[in-house]
């Protein structure tokens, strides 16, 4: 069966420049989680998705970053006026509702912001 | 904010040579999970432990859950090549209200001479 995909896999853009992030779950999971992995560190925790609502967004460094997830399936991880120190990969990972910490993630978005 | 403390950094061992490592939290945790990364790749869940002092083994793996709560260990019996990678550990915090996020070490990296 399908794993987490992310598109795109690698994205450069420019300082200044709006970019926006895709990940399609694994099928049937309706939690959904977005991290950020800067190079050399584990990943950190940007918000989590229980179907449409964003239950803990707690992690999203400022108001430069939103995430939507309209139907409860695909979401997609903006970021407004990217700034160089956003480079980083950045992960999605989903899990069942009923086993919410088993997560699985995707491949990830390569972001470099030039 | 919570952190885990990922120990050793970096591992450079003989291949059929045993591997250990560890995590450890100044605060209690209610699951542990441990995570191997490829390049390139998201991480690929190796093994999930729920329970306090918990000992649960996949294949050539086997990690435990400290009766404390605040560490828990990987094992790699017997290394081979294709073992080859970073290896984290993650924790669903205590107190975190059951969302499922994961706070991450920062991995140890293992590398394995034929």
């Amino acid at each position: 069966g399908a794993g987490v995909s992310q598109t795109p896999s690698n994205k450069v853009t420019e300082k200044g420049k709006y970019v926006e992030l895709r990940c399609d779950p694994i099928s049937g999971h309706t939690a959904l989680y977005w991290y950020r992995q800067s190079l050399g560190q584990g990943p950190e925790f940007l918000i989590y998705f229980q179907g449409t609502g964003a239950a803990d967004d707690s992690g999203l460094p400022n108001d430069r970053f939103f995430a939507v997830r309209p139907e409860g399936s695909v979401s997609t991880l903006k970021i407004q006026r990217t700034e160089r120190g956003d480079s980083a990969v950045y992960l999605c990972a989903s899990s069942s509702r009923t086993s919410r910490d088993t997560q699985y993630f995707g491949p990830g978005t390569r972001l470099t912001v030039l | 904010g919570q952190q885990l403390n990922q120990s050793p950094q970096s591992m450079f061992i003989q291949e059929g040579e045993d591997v250990s490592m560890n995590c450890t939290s100044s605060s209690i945790f209610n699951t542990w999970l441990w995570y191997k990364q490829d390049p390139g790749e998201g991480p690929v869940l190796l093994i999930a432990l729920y329970k306090a002092g918990e000992l649960t083994s996949n294949g050539r793996l086997t990690a435990q859950f400290g009766i404390t709560r605040k560490d828990s260990f990987l094992n790699i019996s017997a290394s081979i090549p294709s073992d080859v990678g970073i290896y984290f550990c993650a924790g669903q915090p205590y107190g975190s209200g059951n969302t499922g996020k994961l706070i991450f070490g920062q991995g140890t990296t293992l590398q394995v001479k034929p």
